[in-house]
């Protein structure tokens, strides 16, 4: 079985500060692991995705997040916060198995609200 | 526009009443997939298809949900007997490829009175 946790329900921090939004996956065999952002009244948009290769991985928005095997974490980082970036945000995962195959079906956390205080 | 579309973006139904949401996929895109979203929590998986074939269900769809994809395009997700429970956003989102991300559309937001 495949889960996340995103232990905080809501972050808050200054523009121009960094941001962090933590997030901490469960699977059975390795993750694919996705951010994505929701703003009000609005479907939910791509930001980066961590498949394999570097643990560092680079998205929209100046995003990035940290792959950390070990702690099986996600973690979305942004250098320098915009007020623009406060918005709710989604990490996902999807659980593949040693073979290759694996479900297709995306498995979200809870989400965290992020605000951007100017 | 090229994304995914839903419709209708909003329906209110009263209990009891069927109800049927359409979803169009990005062109390419051969795999969509059907979540539902309640108020505070993330996207709640519910079916998946490649092109034509229903690979996939959650034991969230119940007998009351069926959903179609009959010629590998646009897919339905039709709701008999709607209960005051089933008031949700309904998300549909496509891919195409292994590792390839999931786009979703704006959503069809029910309300069963």
């Amino acid at each position: 079985a495949q889960s996340v946790a995103q232990p905080e329900d809501q972050v808050n921090v200054a523009e121009g500060n960094p941001l962090t939004v933590k997030c901490t996956y469960s699977v059975s065999g390795n993750p694919y692991l996705f951010w994505y952002v929701q703003y009000p009244n609005r479907g939910l948009q791509f930001l980066l995705k961590y498949i394999t290769g570097d643990n560092l991985v680079k998205g929209s928005y100046g995003f990035e997040a940290e792959f950390n095997k070990s702690q099986t974490s996600f973690h979305l980082k942004k250098p320098s916060a915009l007020v623009s970036d406060s918005a709710l945000y989604f990490c996902a995962v999807r659980d593949i198995w040693d073979s290759g195959a694996g479900s297709y079906q995306l498995t979200f956390g809870k989400g965290t609200k992020l605000s951007v205080i100017p | 526009d090229t994304g995914v579309s839903q419709d209708p973006r909003h329906k209110i139904t009263k209990r009891g009443q069927n109800v049927t949401f359409r979803c169009d996929p990005i062109s390419e895109h051969n795999r969509l997939y059907w979540y539902r979203q309640t108020l505070g929590q993330g996207p709640e998986f519910l079916t998946y298809f490649q092109n034509e074939a229903q690979l996939e269900k959650s034991r969230l769809l119940s007998d009351r949900f069926s959903a179609e994809r009959p010629k590998g395009s646009f897919s339905t997700l039709e709701i008999q007997r709607t209960e005051q429970g089933d008031s949700a956003m309904y998300l549909c989102a496509s891919s195409q490829g292994r590792g390839n991300e999931q786009f979703f559309g704006p959503g069809t937001r029910l309300t069963v009175l």
